[in-house]
């Protein structure tokens, strides 16, 4: 069974760091590209970046760019989210999900909720 | 950056059919880029509802179907059902091989 189970939900104030993780389980880690997306309260999709397991090769949306850091540790399959210094316009539910050959996400993480504020 | 611009909300009563678009442009679906749905049922994450323009996962009832057209894709529901209600978004990629999501559309059911 294909799953993607992510680290709780966090309550930060603005400038500190964060790493948020996606645990995968249930198929080869490296041979499918794993996305994350934003979802700010009351508002839509965002597509953030994904990552290739597999080399660590990585794409970033033109708004996340420089923003966010997406990373994967092979030996634990897990994919995380970093940010150096969050904003209280960071706050928002972020998913992880596994992206098909044909960029459609067909397995989702539960989300985890960040929370920034002073 | 490339926009799908979707309608903010449809909606029908039980057992009607509703449509919902999804318009892009060159640099996405006319780029040739399938389409992918997701519904999003409140307070869950995004569910994948049709894959590739018109392919359904297993489990997807036969009422959800989609078509790709050109610069724009739609999403039917026919039979439209009190569960159906819920957010809808469609998904491509650009020629910078970078994703793209939809604005959102919410269906309602009367």
């Amino acid at each position: 069974e294909v799953r993607l189970v992510q680290s709780g939900a966090e309550v930060k104030e603005p400038g500190e760091s964060l790493k948020i993780s996606c645990k995968v389980s249930g198929y080869s880690f490296t041979n499918y590209w794993i996305g994350w997306v934003r979802q700010m309260p009351g508002r839509g999709l965002e597509w953030m970046g994904i990552i290739y397991p597999g080399d660590s090769r990585t794409r970033y949306g033109p708004s996340f760019q420089g923003q966010v850091t997406i990373s994967a540790d092979k030996s634990i399959t897990t994919a995380y989210l970093q940010w150096s210094s969050l904003k209280a316009s960071d706050t928002a539910m972020y998913y992880c999900a596994r992206e098909t050959s044909s960029g459609a996400r067909d397995y989702w993480g539960q989300g985890t909720l960040v929370t920034v504020s002073s | 950056q490339s926009v799908l611009t979707q309608p903010p909300s449809v909606s029908g009563a039980p057992g009607q059919r509703v449509t919902i678009s999804c318009t892009g442009s060159s640099s996405n679906i006319g780029a040739a880029y399938d389409v992918h749905w997701y519904q999003q049922l409140p307070g869950t994450a995004p569910k994948l509802l049709i894959y590739g323009n018109n392919n359904r996962p297993s489990g997807v009832p036969d009422r959800f179907s989609g078509s790709k057209s050109d610069t724009s894709a739609s999403l039917a529901i026919t039979g439209l059902q009190a569960e159906d209600e819920a957010d809808y978004y469609c998904q491509s990629y650009d020629t910078s091989l970078r994703g793209v999501f939809g604005t959102g559309t919410k269906v309602t059911v009367l």
